[in-house]
């Protein structure tokens, strides 16, 4: 099956500073990438979706200029993490979907924020 | 808006025991349903899907059916391995393409 990658797959940083989180398709053009969180023992939350060469889709009460994404090309989008806080500790997750619009996702980045 | 619930877990059975998580959603339309499963230190991967009522989705054995009368879609295996250890959510994606995820059931399953 199709591979998606992120990266890093954990980050622990300081108050205050921003993390960059990459999501790659390796071996497939992904139309479309989306950006989930999860909390310890909750479902994943979709917090945007990310289309090549436009500008993200957010879901209602997603700060965008906390979580500013990227998708500069068919196998990469970022979620930049801006100013981060304790409260944005959390697992990242994205996924990726085919030309059969069928979703792969990604590992996942653990970021704790300290 | 959409939501997916799904079964309390954790759930805990012998090897080859009998296996039912229970799913209900509510939609708008008519939605696509999917099992995804999260084996430890992995990311999610697709079980099963169904796309249109009456649908089955199966897959290592295991199998759901959508049900638009009860609107459900509820897993089953009918002998589970410890190698089915894990989490699964219940998901459906609206036809918009936007997905919406259950809280995820913890499987254990023990020799």
């Amino acid at each position: 099956g199709a591979v998606v990658s992120q990266h890093p797959s954990w980050v622990i940083c300081k108050s205050g500073t921003s993390v960059k989180i990459e999501c790659r398709s390796l071996d497939f053009q992904a139309t479309t990438m989306f950006w989930y969180r999860q909390f310890p023992k909750q479902s994943l939350m979709l917090m945007a979706t990310s289309n090549e060469g436009s500008k993200a889709t957010y879901e209602q009460g997603v700060e965008k200029d906390k979580f500013l994404i990227n998708h500069a090309s068919l196998t990469l989008s970022t979620l930049t993490v801006t100013s981060a806080h304790p409260e944005d500790s959390s697992f990242y997750i994205c996924s990726a979907t085919s030309g059969d619009n069928e979703q792969f996702f990604g590992p996942g980045t653990r970021l704790t924020v300290l | 808006g959409n939501s997916v619930t799904q079964m309390e877990g954790p759930v805990t059975l012998s090897e080859e025991a009998f296996l039912t998580i229970n799913c209900t959603y509510t939609a708008t339309g008519y939605p696509s349903l999917f099992w995804y499963v999260q084996y430890p230190g992995e990311g999610l991967q697709l079980l099963l899907k169904a796309t249109k009522a009456d649908d089955k989705g199966s897959n290592k054995g295991f199998e759901a059916t959508y049900r638009k009368e009860t609107t459900s879609f509820h897993l089953e295996k009918g002998s589970v391995q410890v190698s089915d250890s894990a989490v699964y959510f219940c998901a459906l994606e609206s036809a918009a393409g936007k997905s919406t995820f259950g809280d995820g059931t913890t499987l254990t399953v023990k020799p």
